[in-house]
């Protein structure tokens, strides 16, 4: 079933570690996007990447990064986790940029 | 700043007609989104809105007004698995989503 997929569903991190989140997509779409979910507020965008090769920052960089380095794969990584980096992650993606985004199922990612 | 203002929950009755709304503050306007997020799950799209007007999709219907910066979404027939997060996203000037923080609707038997 064509789609995005997120992995891990959900992980328990200790301050300080490095994690990446891999997200992956079979639909050939060109944008894909990294969001973080927090009770109350809307989805804020953290990275996007037009196309493949490129990257950009969106609301709330700091303290991740992200590589596109091909059309399919969008990991994104946590250098030096921090409590407050304690969130839901969605991946998502779209052929263009007057298109809707689909969205993967998620990372719950809670850093103690 | 860029705002997106919802009501943060609603509650109808099973069978009725709701509708939510949307304001928007945002610079530009490059279309306006309507996703439903059921607890514990991803978003899913519902409709796009780009031209003032009413856009119908089946029970769901969207309606966009840029002059005023609103826009709602109308459930028809409401059915208890319609409980769910409604969001409301604004595509600004730099093809961003910005995002509302989503109405919670609780449908009553």
């Amino acid at each position: 079933i064509a789609g995005i997929t997120q992995a891990p569903t959900s992980q328990i991190l200790a301050a300080g570690r490095r994690m990446t989140l891999r997200c992956t997509q079979d639909m050939r779409h060109n944008a894909m996007y990294w969001y973080r979910q927090d009770l109350g507020l809307g989805l804020r965008l953290i990275h996007y990447s037009n196309t493949a090769g490129t990257t950009g920052k969106g609301e709330v960089p700091d303290g991740y990064s992200v590589s596109r380095a091909n059309t399919d794969d969008f990991p994104l990584t946590l250098a030096s986790a921090v409590p407050s980096q304690t969130s839901v992650y969605f991946c998502a993606s779209s052929p263009g940029d007057n298109q809707p985004q689909h969205f993967g199922d998620g990372t719950r990612l809670s850093i103690l | 700043g860029q705002n997106i203002d919802q009501p943060t929950e609603m509650t109808a009755t099973e069978g009725a007609i709701v509708q939510i709304n949307c304001t928007y503050q945002t610079s530009g306007f490059n279309g306006l989104f309507w996703y439903q997020q059921h607890a514990g799950e991803a978003p899913t799209f519902l409709s796009y809105n780009v031209l003032d007007g009413l856009e119908e999709k089946g029970r769901f219907s969207s309606f966009l007004s840029r002059s005023k910066g609103y826009s709602y979404l109308l459930l028809k027939e409401l059915q208890m698995k319609d409980s769910a997060s409604y969001l409301c996203a604004v595509r600004d000037s730099n093809y961003q989503l910005i995002w509302g923080a989503g109405t919670k609707l609780i449908i009553k038997p």
